[in-house]
């Protein structure tokens, strides 16, 4: 069975802050996919990062970086002195290796106050 | 260049009426897909076109649900009757040919069944 989980529903923080948004997948399949999404008020799902099962080299993109732990099924975002614009709602993703379709996490609300 | 575009952003139906969702993906984008998240829960898969032809169909709940691509670039979903379980935010994908590639998300269509 594949699944995410994204534990945290919604956090609030204050502007600068740092925020780490947790994922946690389950996939039997050895070859995979990891994906982050931020989902605006505006409502598309816009992509931040794909990462694959092979390299767990954490990636840091600006204020955004990316923790990948295959030892603890892991692939967490740190979002580093937060902003306002950074509040949205922002999902986990997961694909199997030659399978396109997504299985994604329940997503997770970010507040950013002032 | 466009985006991934829904038609249309919203819609409210009564119990038992037709509704038809529309989706235009990005130029070029042979992988269309259909996504549907319910009431904050995950987003969960629906449907996968390759041009015209469905890809894999395993998540569509039942036989009320409908979808086409015609010629291989637009598609509909048609939701035919609705029930008040089928309300939520329907979400509409492409990408380019190769597996496991990000998609580029809607901005969705929110049905509402009352």
């Amino acid at each position: 069975a594949q699944k995410v989980t994204q534990a945290q529903t919604e956090i609030s923080v204050v502007e600068k802050e740092d925020v780490t948004l947790d994922c946690v997948y389950e996939t039997r399949d050895t070859t995979y996919y990891l994906f982050w999404y931020k989902q605006p008020p505006s409502g598309e799902l816009v992509f931040l990062i794909r990462r694959n099962s092979f390299d767990e080299q954490n990636e840091i993109s600006g204020r955004y970086s990316w923790n990948f732990q295959k030892s603890t099924s892991s692939f967490n975002f740190t979002i580093t002195a937060s902003q306002v614009v950074d509040s949205a709602v922002y999902f986990c993703a997961l694909s199997e290796h030659n399978f396109n379709k997504f299985y994604f996490g329940s997503g997770t609300k970010l507040n950013v106050k002032p | 260049e466009a985006g991934v575009t829904q038609f249309p952003s919203h819609s409210v139906i009564e119990k038992g009426q037709t509704v038809t969702l529309r989706c235009d993906p990005i130029s070029g984008h042979d992988n269309l897909y259909w996504y549907r998240r319910v009431m904050g829960k995950e987003i969960k898969f629906l449907l996968h076109f390759v041009k015209e032809s469905k890809q894999d169909e395993s998540g569509m709940p039942n036989n009320r649900f409908l979808a086409e691509r015609t010629g291989g670039t637009y598609s509909t979903l048609k939701v035919q009757p609705a029930e008040l379980e089928d309300s939520g935010v329907y979400f509409c994908a492409s990408s380019q040919g190769r597996p496991n590639t990000e998609a580029f998300f809607g901005q969705g269509t929110r049905l509402t069944v009352v």
